[in-house]
């Protein structure tokens, strides 16, 4: 079974700032996707980037980028220029590419602080 | 328009009451989830509805119960409730279910407090 590990409970950041969320995955298999999902206080789980495992190039959505090391499976959520709407619970998420495989496994989430 | 909508938004019932939960998508999506979600904890997957037709049932106890009357509509009826239940359901959807790459849109969820 896959799994996924989110080894910081809690990060915080200051505004302007650039902070790295990380998510490390296990998995035997060779095809699936990471997520990045986020969920402010107000509780409504919004996706903020997607990758596919069979693209090499990271994923980029304005100031969102992760770093994709599928060697050693890890995903890790760059922020640039932090704002204090980033501050939000944020969960990485993994799903299998096999036909089938419909569910999302999520790690235990990392509480991200924006400090004004 | 990536939007799921979720009513109520906070719910309070008894152990003995029926209640219901309501999650509407217009995206055309195929596939409807339920998640709960208790505080500071990741959601956990509940059902999943592909084409209108239940696909996976996590184990889920029987007070709860799901519930497509058409692609677009997502129930969850809820009946014989304990505390334990009390958390955040969030209602999700994706555009189909076989498809090798999809999204899940969640909704803003239904906090439902059992007493």
């Amino acid at each position: 079974a896959q799994t996924v590990t989110q080894s910081q409970p809690e990060m915080s950041v200051q505004e302007a700032e650039t902070v790295t969320l990380s998510c490390t995955y296990d998995t035997s298999e060779s095809d699936y996707y990471l997520f990045w999902y986020k969920q402010p206080p107000s509780r409504q789980m919004i996706l903020v980037i997607r990758q596919e495992a069979y693209k090499q190039q990271n994923a980029t959505e304005n100031r969102f980028s992760v770093n994709f090391q599928k060697a050693a499976k890890s995903f890790s959520l760059k922020i640039s220029d932090s704002q204090l709407g980033d501050a939000a619970m944020y969960f990485c998420a993994y799903r299998s590419a096999r036909g089938g495989s419909e569910k999302l496994v999520f790690g235990k989430g990392t509480k991200l602080t924006v400090n004004p | 328009d990536t939007e799921v909508t979720q009513t109520p938004k906070h719910l309070v019932m008894g152990m003995t009451n029926k209640k219901s939960l309501k999650c509407e998508q217009h995206m055309g999506h195929r596939a409807m989830y339920w998640y709960k979600q208790k505080a500071k904890k990741p959601p956990e997957l509940m059902f999943v509805y592909s084409y209108e037709k239940l696909s996976i049932n996590e184990s889920v106890p029987s007070r709860f119960s799901p519930e497509c009357p058409n692609s677009s509509l997502l129930n969850l009826h809820l009946h014989a409730l304990q505390p334990e239940d009390s958390a955040l359901y969030l209602c999700a959807s994706s555009q189909d279910w076989d498809n090798l790459f999809y999204t899940q849109y969640f909704g803003p969820g239904t906090r439902l407090t059992v007493l």
